[in-house]
């Protein structure tokens, strides 16, 4: 069974830019959760969706959106970029709502990087 | 609002040793989830043990283990027989029952010497 894929694994980008990130969870799966990881920060989660609706959404300003498609897969947009944007993007997919009682299972990474 | 807590941000063991990597956390909820993930140097986060909070009973996976002591909000990880293999940053992380969120700990780098 194949996991969890992100595309592109490597982008960069120069300030005011936008940024698209693809996310195909594992077959079956249909809840998808995106999470920005920085070395100031740490770990912090940016959105959840579940059968094509947002249903949890982190402390991120407005220039951070998604979109989850009917074939589960999901994708991450950024607008106007800015410098401290420079991250890894992790994705991560569970069967049903995550959670607790759903283990997420976590694809490679996007790392983005704004010049 | 929930936090995790590792005070650690690095940690050493001998092949073949011991190791405990400290996790606190804060909650008002009382029917909850708590993780601990492995980040290798790939960046691939692999989970490794699971706790339900509604149970007291410690989950153990093969050589990792964990001591959940819900009064005091600790959730340690223990590593038995450490192996080259187990070198990563490793992740304490809590998860209520209303969704997705994941909240992570600030991770603690665990080396492995031979």
């Amino acid at each position: 069974k194949a996991g969890v894929t992100q595309t592109p694994r490597y982008l960069i980008k120069t300030r005011g830019q936008q940024v698209t990130l693809s996310c195909s969870p594992i077959s079956g799966h249909r809840s998808v959760s995106w999470y920005q990881q920085t070395p100031g920060q740490g770990l912090q989660f940016l959105f959840e969706y579940f059968s094509e609706t947002q249903r949890n959404k982190g402390n991120f300003p407005g220039r951070f959106s998604g979109r989850q498609f009917s074939n589960s897969r999901s994708e991450m947009n950024v607008s106007t970029l800015e410098l401290g944007d420079s991250a890894l993007y992790l994705c991560a997919s569970s069967k049903g709502l995550a959670g607790g009682r759903n283990e997420q299972f976590f694809g490679p990474g996007t790392r983005l990087t704004v010049l | 609002a929930q936090t995790v807590t590792q005070s650690q941000p690095e940690m050493s063991v001998q092949e073949a040793e011991t190791v405990t990597l400290s996790c606190t956390y804060d909650t008002s909820e009382s029917d909850y989830y708590l993780f601990w993930y492995k980040q290798p140097p790939s960046r691939q986060m692999i989970l490794v043990i699971r706790q339900e909070a509604y149970k007291q009973q410690n989950a153990t996976e093969n050589r990792f283990s964990v001591n959940f002591q819900k009064a005091a909000k600790s959730f340690s990880l223990k590593i038995s027989d450490s192996q080259l293999g187990d070198a990563a940053m490793y992740f304490c992380a809590y998860s209520d029952n209303q969704g997705g969120k994941l909240i992570f700990g600030q991770g603690t780098e665990l080396s492995v010497k031979p």
